[in-house]
């Protein structure tokens, strides 16, 4: 199994700021997702965190909006830009471990809130 | 702490009772599910996966079974106890290797 720490656990953010959420895996992953999951629902893919080049994002969302940067194969970090009252949400990191079956490691999700 | 669900369609379910969640799938071509566990303010955590070419797998107290005719999968917990109370939710590996969560269903314990 992994061990995925993400900070901040949750902050409360003023409208317009950006915030940096971080991801470290304690263990090599192949792959790295970013999820959000808003109140009440399911999670929803944003992108995946490519180790050295570019995220790959999906539908209805941008890099402009979600920047992210995956260094190395066990860290990562995901960006929320201008950020909106539309944007409180959890935020969650997830890993492949190398060799795995295929299954996804969770954080404990970054809860955010925009005033 | 988190109120994840409040929106979830809910099942509830007497403590030592079986209880079973259902999922439907879209993409014919997805070749591996999960299910996962979410409770109150964490993460999900895995509890159990299935491969296409099976259409059933057990784990401790859990059954998962897979219908691809129909699409449909389920997660059947045996003697379910207060510490099942969650969210649930299904996942399926789509083609292009990343993991797609469906709706989810809270899992609610009577005493």
């Amino acid at each position: 199994s992994a061990v995925i720490s993400q900070k901040p656990s949750r902050d409360i953010c003023q409208r317009g700021t950006s915030l940096t959420i971080q991801c470290q895996v304690d263990s090599q992953v192949t792959m790295m997702f970013w999820y959000r999951q808003q109140p009440g629902q399911s999670l929803t893919l944003i992108a995946t965190a490519n180790q050295g080049s570019e995220a790959t994002y999906e539908s209805g969302f941008v890099i402009d909006k979600f920047p992210i940067s995956r260094p190395n194969l066990t860290f990562s970090t995901l960006t929320v830009s201008n950020m909106s009252p539309e944007d409180s949400s959890i935020y969650l990191c997830s890993g492949q471990l190398t060799g795995g079956t295929g299954e996804l490691f969770f954080g404990e999700g970054s809860r955010l809130t925009v005033l | 702490g988190e109120s994840v669900g409040l929106h979830l369609p809910t099942l509830s379910v007497q403590e030592g009772d079986n209880s079973i969640i259902n999922c439907a799938y879209s993409n014919s071509a997805s070749d591996y599910f999960i299910w996962y566990k979410q409770e109150s303010g964490k993460g999900p955590q895995f509890i159990i996966d299935i491969r296409s070419n099976m259409d059933k797998r057990q784990g401790q107290r859990v059954t998962v079974l897979l219908n691809k005719t129909v699409k449909h999968l389920s997660l059947q917990i045996a003697a379910t106890q207060p510490g099942d109370s969650a969210v649930y939710f299904c996942a399926e590996n789509r083609a292009d290797d990343k993991i797609i969560f469906g709706k989810g269903t809270r899992l609610h314990i009577l005493p």
